[in-house]
């Protein structure tokens, strides 16, 4: 069964600081991997997905991300973390055939001052 | 401005009671998702459509329908309210139910089941 994982429940990080939020994902055929942001008492948000092609994916707001097979992640980078960025993060994977998204815990993101 | 819309916001709700939670979009988006979002589990697929007219389970379908009228409206019911369906209620739509399309989710229903 197709699955995604997100193992920190959060991640603190200071402003300036590069940030990273992980997500592994296990699926059965080609991965279709999506980020999104959620920030407090609003829905989500669509920050960047992962179809095809180049490894790196950029998005909104600075995001980007980097597809790994071999280690099956996909994880949300930014170079320089903002304390605007502290929200929660979901990471995402299309159901194999399904058309529907499977979806991680999420990771609280916090970016100290 | 094009989107998702959701109502009501938020919801104070006796046990045993039927409660319908509405979402509309103006995007003209063929499909559309009901999530439940519940603290420590992320978001949980309810019920889909992937066009007017058809519906489908999702993870955890039960206590809950819908139905698919048209292509803007997507209706949640609770026949019967249990405390457990206490949760943030998301509506979201794609554009043609493919694997590879971005979902767009409303603002969310809060609702408490007493």
């Amino acid at each position: 069964a197709q699955s995604v994982a997100q193992p920190e429940d959060q991640v603190n990080v200071a402003e300036g600081n590069p940030l990273t939020v992980k997500c592994t994902y296990s699926v059965s055929g080609n991965p279709y991997l999506f980020w999104y942001v959620q920030y407090p008492n609003r829905g989500l948000q669509f920050l960047l997905k992962y179809i095809t092609g180049d490894n790196l994916v950029k998005g909104s707001y600075g995001f980007e991300a980097e597809f790994n097979k071999s280690q099956t992640s996909f994880h949300l980078k930014k170079p320089s973390a903002l304390v605007s960025d502290s929200a929660l993060y979901f990471c995402a994977v299309e159901d194999s055939g399904t058309y529907k998204y499977i979806f991680g815990t999420g990771t609280r993101l916090k970016v100290l001052a | 401005i094009a989107g998702i819309t959701q109502a009501p916001t938020s919801q104070i709700l006796a046990a045993g009671r039927r409660m319908t939670l509405r979402c509309t979009q103006d995007m003209r988006h063929n499909a559309m998702y009901w999530y439940r979002q519940d603290l420590g589990l992320g978001l949980r697929l309810i019920h889909y459509s992937n066009t007017a007219g058809t519906t489908g389970k999702g993870e955890v379908p039960d206590g809950y329908s819908v139905s698919r009228a048209n292509t803007d409206d997507f209706p949640l019911t609770l026949a019967s309210a249990v405390p457990s369906q206490t949760s943030v209620y998301f509506c979201a739509s794609s554009e043609a139910g493919l694997s590879t399309d971005t979902q767009y989710f409303g603002p969310g229903t809060r609702l408490t089941v007493l």
